[in-house]
């Protein structure tokens, strides 16, 4: 079936450095979205791309809808402790129904 | 309510028995999805509903799984005859039906089968 494949699975760094995850399909997508879970939470929503090539920024967290609609970046710049949790990527072939990835784990050394 | 509520928050039971799980979602939302969380693991989609429109149950694992949705607003996931392998997060999450409208989820249901 569908399936995004995210990178890396998990990240260590400093407080302050800049983080950069992405995710990549075998199929096109019409919308990509990108999703922060907290431990014992639901993933709640930071980013949504819906055209191709779009770049969209939210503070300190930026996002692109690759332009062959088949990838989707985040990037979150100088790092602070609250960023730390989990990042889906997830994307919507035109239905409703949401195929999510893997998801990477952000540790955060102070 | 705010946002998507699920219920309960936690739930232990052995093996071989039932168990029901609720989701209240967001007033109005008329898209409303179950998802499944295994330890350390992605979003596995469970089954989707969509207004009166008959739902989606491709993403249910066995016949043993199970939703509802009664009057187009609460839903219930039933899994029947419990297995160890069913332990997981079960997340709700409701949208307002666009075609790109996100997804809000609940705080899910953390599931142990003992």
């Amino acid at each position: 079936g569908q399936q995004l494949n995210q990178s890396p699975q998990s990240m260590f760094i400093q407080e302050g450095e800049d983080v950069s995850m992405n995710c990549t399909s075998s199929s096109i997508f019409n919308t990509w979205l990108w999703y922060k879970q907290d431990p014992g939470e639901g993933p709640v929503l930071l980013i949504a791309l819906y055209k191709a090539g779009e770049l969209t920024s939210n503070g300190r967290l930026t996002a692109q809808f690759g332009i062959t609609r088949k990838d989707s970046f985040l990037n979150i710049s100088a790092s602070i402790p609250s960023d730390v949790g989990i990042y889906f990527c997830a994307g919507s072939q035109g239905a409703q129904k949401l195929v999510f990835g893997q998801g990477t784990r952000l540790t955060i050394n102070p | 309510g705010a946002g998507v509520s699920q219920s309960p928050s936690n739930k232990v039971t052995e093996k071989g028995k039932d168990v029901e799980l609720r989701c209240d979602p967001i007033s109005g939302h008329t898209a409303l999805y179950w998802y499944r969380q295994s330890l350390g693991q992605g979003l596995e989609f469970l089954i989707y509903f969509q207004g009166n429109s008959a739902p989606d149950k491709s993403g249910l694992p066995s016949d043993r799984f199970s939703a509802e949705r009664t009057g187009g607003s609460v839903s219930t996931l039933t899994i029947q005859r419990t297995q160890q392998e069913d332990s997981a997060v079960y997340l709700c999450a409701s949208s307002s039906g666009t075609v790109v409208s996100p997804l809000h989820f609940g705080n899910g249901t953390r599931l142990t089968v003992t």
